[in-house]
């Protein structure tokens, strides 16, 4: 059955560095997804990706952050200069026609 | 804005006894309706899903949700609760016109007791 992945599974940082998290989409589909849970609270949208552009974002998505398809296959979120508050499990989505999400099994990242 | 309350943070129920999630939602438009489960550790999982048609829907594991447009809820139940069924359930609401993006209430974990 196919399925979304993400890497790595875990990032340590410091704070003030840049970090790229990757999702390799269900082959198929065309519009992608992050959000992400900060730990014990909800999952919050951050990001919609379709055609090579951003259709939508939240307002934590602020220029410290950047969402590419460099290649066909991936789909990265970068962090230009993380922040402690970045701290937290991301999950990539994919969605094709029929509405529904299917979720990677995250990144967490740890910002020290 | 759309927007998603989930009562009650826990749920503790004893294995076999009935399992009731609460889910109430706002939207200014028909909603599309979504349950997922998220396992320790792991990612989301679609149980159900609620876009057009019968308002009863059954997911995966035995889970089942009814949409009732009147009390602008998604409840989701279990007739019988098993062990395996301890997880944090997310209800979720997604509009066509906002890029389908998904917008998750606050989760309830359920304890399932032997």
């Amino acid at each position: 059955e196919p399925e979304v992945t993400q890497t790595p599974s875990h990032q340590v940082t410091q704070m003030g560095q840049e970090v790229i998290l990757r999702c390799v989409p269900i082959s198929n589909h065309l519009y992608f997804y992050w959000y992400r849970q900060i730990l014990g609270q909800k999952v919050e949208f951050l990001v919609s990706f379709y055609n090579n552009e951003i259709s939508e974002k939240s307002e934590i998505f602020d220029d410290q952050f950047s969402v590419e398809r460099p290649d066909g296959s991936n789909f990265t979120l970068k962090i230009r200069s993380t922040k402690l508050e970045d701290s937290a499990m991301y999950f990539c989505a994919s969605r094709g026609d029929n509405n529904e999400q299917f979720f990677g099994p995250g990144t967490r990242l740890t910002v020290l | 804005a759309q927007s998603v309350t989930q009562l009650g943070s826990h749920v503790s129920v004893s294995e076999g006894a009935l399992v009731l999630l609460r889910c109430n939602y706002s939207s200014s438009v028909p909603p599309y309706l979504f349950w997922y489960v998220q396992y320790p550790n792991q990612g989301l999982q679609l149980l159900l899903k609620y876009t057009t048609g019968a308002t009863l829907v059954k997911g995966i594991n035995g889970f089942e949700a009814e949409f009732k447009k009147s009390e602008t809820s998604f409840h989701l139940t279990k007739p019988s609760a098993h062990m395996s069924d301890a997880a944090e359930y997310f209800c979720a609401v997604s509009e066509p016109r906002s890029s389908y993006k998904l917008i998750f209430g606050s989760g309830t974990r359920l304890l399932v007791r032997p």
